[in-house]
């Protein structure tokens, strides 16, 4: 199947900083991707739709300032965590569409990255 | 609102032991079903998959689902667990074309020796 790596793996910053999370498709192009947050214990929850070329649609309650999408080409998108807080600290998992047929598309997902913010 | 719910939070079986975890949406349109599995410390994988036609998917690694449309489920089922079934079964699904995906709360299997 497609591949799809994140980078970093795992990343701990201080308060207040910035963070820049790196998806890539590695052997497919990917006109939209998805980055998701997932909770200990939890679900995924999405947060944004990333479209090649264009702006990002972040889902209800997810700050676009906060949570920057940029999807400059057709194998990368990145998420930029700005300002990051320890309530920011999170598994932070992207994912690539990749169109079946017609109606019919899958979703490969990348390794998540472990944000820990002190 | 469209939503995904997952019956068990949290199963514990014997190896050997049949599962059947219980997946149910609430859309009344078209939609793709999936599992995926979580392995500790991995990301997540497909284990199947269901667009159209028969009802009854099998996935990998002797996994099976039955999609119901009258009582909107997608329970997810293995005849014999192993230990290495041990981890976390996501239940997905997609209700328009984008792709866009919404999970259940997932459940967490633990398989004992």
């Amino acid at each position: 199947g497609a591949v799809v790596s994140q980078h970093p793996s795992r990343v701990i910053c201080k308060s207040g900083t910035s963070v820049k999370i790196e998806c890539r498709s590695l052997d497919f192009q990917a006109t939209t991707m998805f980055w998701y947050r997932q909770f200990p214990k939890k679900s995924l929850m999405l947060m944004a739709t990333s479209n090649e070329g264009s702006k990002a649609t972040y889902e209800q309650g997810v700050e676009k300032d906060k949570f920057l999408i940029n999807h400059a080409s057709l194998t990368l998108s990145t998420l930029t965590v700005t300002s990051a807080h320890p309530e920011d600290s999170s598994f932070y998992i992207c994912s690539a569409r990749v169109e079946i047929s017609g109606r019919h598309n899958e979703q490969f997902f990348g390794p998540g990255t472990r944000l820990t913010v002190l | 609102a469209q939503s995904v719910s997952q019956h068990n939070h949290h199963v514990i079986l014997s190896e050997a032991a049949s599962l059947e975890l219980g997946c149910n949406y609430s859309y009344g349109g078209t939609v793709n079903l999936f599992w995926y599995v979580q392995y500790p410390g991995q990301h997540l994988q497909l284990l199947l998959k269901y667009f159209s036609g028969d009802p009854l998917v099998k996935g990998i690694k002797g996994f099976e689902a039955e999609f119901i449309k009258s009582k909107f489920s997608f329970n997810l089922r293995k005849p014999s667990v192993q230990w290495s079934d041990t981890a976390e079964y996501f239940c997905a699904v997609k209700t328009d074309s984008w792709g866009k995906f919404q999970f259940g709360a997932g459940t967490q299997v633990v398989v004992t020796p």
